[in-house]
């Protein structure tokens, strides 16, 4: 079955600083392999995807990550962190037979 | 346009009631879901409906029940409100079944069981 891990349930970086949240997946099958981000009271914004071909993925607001099949790892970084990014992120995650599996999040909380 | 649409926002009923949330989805998918987040934001899925089969997650109380009246629909019934049952319910929809591009989810609807 398919299980997502975040690591670091509170992350916080300062404006302008890399933006690194881990991500890491267990499967028996290739995965299908999301982050979202939700912002105070709101619903889910889809960020990035992995499905199948190219391994870096990038997804909206600068963000990217890159599927590791050796590393089962799918972290979502950005180059420099901005106040607006402050939020909750998901990592989230399919084998294809069942409903997306979320990780427990990770927020960011960006220092001036 | 509201991709995929929830109502009500927020929802404040006593213990004992019984309550639906609606959802509904314009983007034509084939698969339509709810999920469940708790206090401390964990997201679980309670159900999948996919070509009109329904698949519920045993951990589920029974007193959930979801209605499907068509394909743009997923509809959310709760029997016999408990406390526990405060949380925050997202509605979702992808195409492809399981294996969607990416789930697309509504705006949440805020239960607070008094």
């Amino acid at each position: 079955a398919q299980s997502v891990t975040q690591l670091g349930s509170h992350v916080s970086v300062s404006e302008g600083a890399l933006v690194l949240l881990r991500c890491n997946y267990s499967s028996s099958v290739p995965p299908y392999l999301f982050w979202y981000v939700q912002y105070p009271n709101q619903g889910l914004q889809l960020l990035l995807k992995y499905t199948t071909g190219a391994t870096l993925v990038k997804g909206i607001n600068g963000f990217e990550a890159e599927f590791k099949k050796s590393e089962t790892s799918f972290h979502l970084t950005k180059p420099s962190a901005h106040m607006s990014d402050a939020a909750e992120y998901f990592c989230a995650g399919s084998s294809g037979n069942t409903p997306l599996v979320f990780g427990k999040g990770t927020r960011l909380s960006v220092i001036a | 346009d509201t991709a995929v649409s929830q109502t009500p926002k927020y929802l404040v009923t006593q213990m004992g009631n019984d309550k639906s949330i609606k959802c509904e989805q314009n983007l034509g998918h084939d698969t339509m879901y709810w999920y469940k987040q708790d206090s401390k934001k964990f997201l679980k899925i309670m159900f999948s409906y996919n070509n009109k089969e329904l698949i519920i997650n045993e951990t589920v109380p029974n007193r959930f029940s979801p209605k499907s009246p068509d394909k743009a629909h997923l509809n959310l019934h709760i029997n016999s409100l408990e406390l526990g049952d405060s949380a925050v319910y997202f509605c979702a929809s992808s195409q492809e079944g399981y294996r969607g591009e990416g789930y697309t989810f509504g705006s949440g609807t805020r239960l607070t069981v008094v």
